[in-house]
């Protein structure tokens, strides 16, 4: 059985550089999450996919960040120019179908960590 | 806009103890209601769900009661073990909306033998 799977679990960058995370969703699920998690806090929504629709990118946190799933299948989040305050836990989490009681199955994060 | 509210931790319980966790909550339609525990190192799981008004969710021995008139769902466990030891996160999600989901910021449980 696979679950979410994220790529690398943890990422080390000096301030500045680009860094870009993988994501591996539950292969049927149609929908894509990413949170940004730090310590002492919950989940914190950044934007969603259904299938490779971005339908909600609002939440990101600046234009530095973006994320794509050009075929429906893994993402990738984006982050550009980092700096410190991107230190953080980045979740990935799908879902099937469209309704609001489907749960989400969440990866185990990468950790993001800027010199 | 919607929001999740839970109680301060840490909650520190001894093994076999009764456990409540408080979660209160608003939003503008009719959200289904999530619990999610989360070990160290590791993602959120989800633990149990209630879609609508009066729905008790369990898992494992927790369940938790979708209370409307309250906008509450409040964990809870009869006899905690240490294994439970970890962080538990109210969520919401609303259907018909923008399908934003939205988090407490998580209660840390300690269980001591």
């Amino acid at each position: 059985d696979t679950g979410v799977s994220q790529d690398p679990r943890h990422k080390i960058t000096k301030r500045g550089q680009n860094v870009t995370f993988r994501c591996d969703p539950i292969s049927e699920h149609n929908r894509l999450y990413w949170y940004r998690q730090t310590l002492g806090q919950g989940p914190e929504f950044l934007t969603y996919f259904q299938n490779e629709a971005q339908l909600e990118k609002s939440r990101l946190l600046s234009d530095r960040f973006s994320a794509e799933r050009p075929k429906g299948s893994f993402s990738t989040l984006e982050i550009q120019r980092t700096e410190q305050g991107d230190s953080a836990m980045y979740l990935c989490a799908s879902s099937l179908g469209q309704g609001s009681n489907q749960p989400q199955h969440f990866g185990d994060g990468t950790r993001l960590s800027i010199l | 806009g919607n929001s999740v509210t839970q109680m301060e931790g840490p909650v520190t319980l001894s093994e076999e103890a009764f456990l409540t966790i408080n979660c209160t909550y608003t939003a503008t339609g009719y959200p289904s209601l999530f619990w999610y525990v989360q070990y160290p190192g590791e993602g959120l799981q989800l633990l149990l769900k209630a879609t609508k008004a009066d729905d008790k969710g369990s898992n494992k021995g927790f369940e938790a009661t979708y209370r409307k008139e309250t906008t509450s769902f409040h964990l809870e466990k009869g006899s905690v073990q240490v294994s439970d030891s970890a962080v538990y996160f109210c969520a919401l999600f609303e259907a018909g909306g923008s399908y934003i989901p939205t988090f407490g910021r998580g209660t840390s449980l300690i269980v001591h033998p």
